[in-house]
């Protein structure tokens, strides 16, 4: 079955630190996963997704088949990256769903 | 930049009466979503609407939740008799075509069931 695990709730870092988000995955065959980001008070948009390999907002984000990853990067976090981000998956074998991670609080202090 | 729109924001209910939350999709996209997000929970697909019809369901989405676009244009889902635990954001998505392609959200709606 496909799984989105995201396995830390709250990340917590000041201003020019790197950031880390993790996602882990389960998923049969070849996955193609996003990574959908809410700013305070708006509405859930898609970040970035594997198989465009562009860098949005200076984040990036690099599938590893091996480990089943999915760890989305920053080197310099900025204030207005503050925000819940939620790994996603998307459709596969019929189904039309996204199913997501729990999602995970970046908080990015000045 | 159109938007998928979503009303009302907040609405609040009292247990066993039906809500109808409405969502007002980009005019081109023929794919629609609902999904909701219990408080600290993650977000739930519950249904897939695509020409006039219900694709795809979830096991949450039982007899008391139903969709329609009976104008063409606003999305609605329909709690007919809301319990406790249906409080959650809802929201609305909608995509242009297949499945490879961006689900836009709406900004959701805040269903309080007391």
């Amino acid at each position: 079955a496909q799984r989105v695990t995201q396995p830390e709730k709250l990340l917590s870092v000041f201003k020019g630190a790197p950031v880390e988000l993790k996602c882990n995955y389960s998923y049969s065959g070849s996955p193609e996963l996003f990574w959908y980001v809410q700013y305070s008070r708006q509405r859930l948009q898609l970040l970035l997704r594997h198989i465009s390999r562009e860098s949005i907002k200076g984040f990036t984000a690099d599938l590893n088949k091996g480990e089943t990853s999915f760890h989305l990067k920053k080197p310099f976090a900025q204030e207005e990256d503050s925000a819940m981000y939620y790994c996603a998956l998307p459709p596969q074998g019929g189904s039309e769903k996204l199913v997501f991670g729990k999602g995970m609080k970046l908080t990015v202090n000045p | 930049e159109p938007e998928v729109t979503q009303t009302p924001s907040h609405q609040v209910t009292q247990m066993g009466q039906e809500v109808i939350l409405r969502c007002v999709p980009i005019s081109n996209h023929l794919y629609f979503y609902w999904y909701r997000q219990i408080l600290g929970q993650k977000v739930e697909f519950l249904v897939s609407f695509y020409n006039n019809e219900i694709s795809e369901k979830s096991e949450i989405f039982d007899d008391q939740f139903s969709v329609e676009r009976p104008d063409g244009s606003n999305f609605t889902l329909k709690i007919r008799s809301t319990k406790l635990e249906d409080s959650a954001m809802y929201f609305c998505a909608a995509r242009t075509q297949g499945f490879d392609t961006e689900a836009f959200f709406g900004q959701g709606t805040r269903l309080t069931v007391v």
